[in-house]
């Protein structure tokens, strides 16, 4: 079965900096969804991305996929309070619409 | 008003209990899916729906059930609660043609 490992577990950033969040997968990668979460709410859908070398923003949000290194990296650029959350990435094993199989999450802490 | 809603947000029980966690969406999207997530261990499926008629079991199926009583409508039922069964549940929908999984708010349920 598929797993995903993200990297890190957490983060605590300083406000302004910079920051990535990969997601690793154990096979191939079709579909990748990136959601955030607030601590104990819900998921709030941030992008998916399907096909290799693809790119796509949200705000100063910004995820690539790399298909050869069943991987897909997330970017903040100058990151603020608003950020802070749990990242989560979905894959969908090949067939959009289908259940998702998630990450553990990683926590990213801004510190102001 | 949200995509997906879920009943209730909140709910305390005893061991024992039946309960059921109900779930509604207004996108006319066909497949419904139920996760529970518990921290340090992601987001976990439990059932999923592609449609009225149909019904498959997730990764962690044992000791719930689900009834899809309409397109909108996927309900989740605990027959007799268990300590362990302490998490946040949530309920997802999802279009394959659209490539779009959206989250219901979750529902914390405690089992004492």
């Amino acid at each position: 079965s598929q797993e995903l490992e993200q990297s890190p577990q957490s983060l605590i950033v300083q406000e302004g900096k910079n920051l990535t969040i990969n997601c690793t997968s154990s096979k191939t990668l079709y579909g990748l969804y990136w959601y955030k979460q607030k601590y104990g709410e819900g998921l709030i859908f941030l992008m998916m991305l399907q096909k290799g070398g693809e790119e796509k923003s949200h705000e100063k949000i910004t995820a690539k996929l790399d298909e050869k290194k069943q991987q897909s990296s997330l970017h903040i650029t100058a990151s603020q309070p608003s950020h802070a959350g749990i990242y989560l990435c979905g894959a969908d094993g090949g067939q959009a619409g289908t259940a998702l199989i998630f990450g553990k999450g990683t926590t990213l802490s801004v510190s102001s | 008003d949200a995509d997906v809603t879920q009943t209730p947000r909140n709910r305390i029980t005893k061991t024992g209990k039946r309960i059921m966690l109900e779930c509604s969406q207004t996108k006319g999207h066909d497949r419904m899916y139920w996760y529970r997530q518990d921290p340090g261990l992601g987001l976990r499926l439990i059932y999923y729906s592609f449609d009225v008629k149909d019904i498959n079991k997730g990764e962690i199926s044992d000791g719930y059930s689900v009834s899809r009583q309409a397109q909108a409508k996927f309900s989740l039922s605990l027959e007799s609660a268990i300590p362990n069964q302490t998490a946040l549940y949530f309920c997802a929908i999802g279009d394959p043609n659209q490539n779009e999984q959206f989250f219901g708010p979750g529902t914390r349920l405690t089992v004492l």
